[in-house]
């Protein structure tokens, strides 16, 4: 079955270790994005791709890093510059950017950092 | 993106319809209503979307009103496993997904 992985599903880390999360998809989807949701709250854009080696950032990109360096791959890292890291973070992705074709999800990683 | 309005919260008794509203009122002619459910701890999941007439898919079926400022999300028979967060957004034709403002959507939960 086609879909999106991400992995694993539950973290944990120290205060200002720096963190990757893994998002790896087999739907030959070019555009690919990080969300981060806290409790109780909507998504909010963490950073995009829309192709390989290209990538952008969102509404609330300080702290984080991303790399696209294989069009399924597309790894996460928070970094100890990040001031609230505890969250829960997906990973979605679509065919391709500005198609209106329908974003698929991961079933996310909790992340939490004392 | 056009900003969107839903209920915080809604309960459906398990078999009846659950109906789910929508208002999007400064929605432009060329923006369509997508919506997406999520279930406790998993990603959101995509249900259906439209510009202007009805849709239903295996899912669910989305009527929007003549005007486009508002849209309803209809279960035809609500199970237990549709407990869950309905949300509505409005995306501009040829835009990418990274436009999108997923807000706090509707808890839906289906009571026995």
């Amino acid at each position: 079955d086609g879909g999106i992985t991400q992995s694993p599903k539950y973290l944990f880390r120290k205060e200002g270790q720096n963190v990757t999360l893994s998002c790896e998809q087999n739907l030959n989807h070019d555009a690919m994005y990080w969300y981060r949701q806290d409790p109780g709250q909507g998504l909010r854009l963490i950073y995009y791709s829309q192709i390989v080696n290209d990538f952008q950032k969102g509404d609330i990109a300080e702290g984080y890093s991303v790399s696209r360096e294989k069009k399924e791959s597309f790894p996460l890292t928070v970094t100890s510059a990040q001031k609230n890291p505890t969250a829960f973070y997906l990973c979605a992705s679509e065919s391709a950017a500005g198609i209106n074709s329908p974003l698929h999800f991961g079933n996310g990683t909790r992340l939490t950092v004392t | 993106d056009a900003k969107t309005t839903q209920p915080t919260s809604m309960d459906c008794a398990e078999g009846r319809a659950a109906n789910l509203p929508c208002n999007h009122s400064t929605i432009s002619g060329n923006e369509y209503v997508y919506w997406y459910r999520q279930i406790h701890s998993q990603g959101p999941q995509y249900i259906i979307h439209g510009l202007k007439n009805n849709e239903t898919n295996e899912m669910a079926s989305l009527i929007i009103t003549e005007d486009r400022k508002s849209s309803t999300l209809i279960l035809p028979h609500a199970t237990l496993r549709d407990t869950a967060v309905y949300y509505c957004i409005v995306s501009q034709f040829g835009a990418g997904s990274y436009q999108l403002t997923f807000g706090k959507g509707t808890k839906l939960s289906v009571i026995p």
